[in-house]
């Protein structure tokens, strides 16, 4: 069965620097997704970014990056220059072959000014 | 520009009433989704859609129902609710198996 890992409950980082946020995925499908959703405090779960696991490039949208490592089943999201509008619980994705997601615990990010 | 919405962002309810979150999505999208979300549970499916009429339960139906008449509309029922349903619920769409449109939530409250 699939599983996604987040092992970090809580990050802190400061204004306009990078952060990663790990994630690792357990999947023995050969064909998958994985994905990156935010969740701010006022609930809705925002879309960011999206890596296919043919994919050839690491996805990229806008200030988020995935390092995607297929051999060691990661999936971190990287978010550069920091804003304080970051602020926000990320949930790293899958899917399994029926189309139901599976979630990961989450982690909460919260930028410092 | 697809949007999901939901028919209440708070709701605060008694034990024993029957309860309808209501979610309508407008870009003709075949498949749609009802989550509860809990602190450290993360969140979990209680019920899924492929198709009008036709329903799927999820990870956690116990205590719910769904009701799909029209494609864009999706509504979760609890018969009677209790105090173990206040949560957060999210109403999901998609097309295939790629990104699930999110709804802005409905915080229930059960007292």
């Amino acid at each position: 069965a699939q599983k996604i890992t987040q092992t970090q409950p809580g990050m802190f980082v400061q204004e306009k620097e990078a952060v990663t946020l790990d994630c690792t995925y357990d999947t023995s499908d050969p064909s998958y997704g994985l994905f990156w959703y935010k969740q701010p405090s006022s609930g809705e779960m925002i879309f960011l970014i999206y890596q296919g696991s043919y994919d050839q490039q690491n996805a990229t949208e806008g200030r988020y990056s995935l390092n995607f490592q297929k051999a060691r089943k990661s999936a971190n999201l990287v978010i550069s220059a920091s804003q304080l509008g970051d602020s926000a619980m990320y949930f790293c994705i899958t899917y399994n072959q029926g189309g139901k997601l599976i979630f990961g615990q989450g982690t909460e990010l919260s930028v410092k000014p | 520009d697809v949007k999901v919405t939901q028919s209440s962002r708070y709701l605060v309810k008694r034990t024993g009433e029957k309860v309808f979150l209501e979610c309508v999505q407008d870009m003709d999208h075949e498949n749609m989704f009802w989550y509860r979300q809990d602190p450290g549970l993360g969140l979990r499916l209680i019920y899924f859609s492929y198709d009008v009429k036709m329903k799927e339960k999820g990870d956690i139906p116990e205590g719910y129902s769904v009701s799909r008449e029209k494609k864009e509309r999706f509504s979760l029922i609890l018969e009677s609710a209790s105090t173990n349903q206040t949560s957060m619920y999210l109403c999901a769409s998609s097309m295939s198996l790629d990104e699930q449109f999110f709804g802005p939530g409905t915080r229930l409250t059960v007292l």
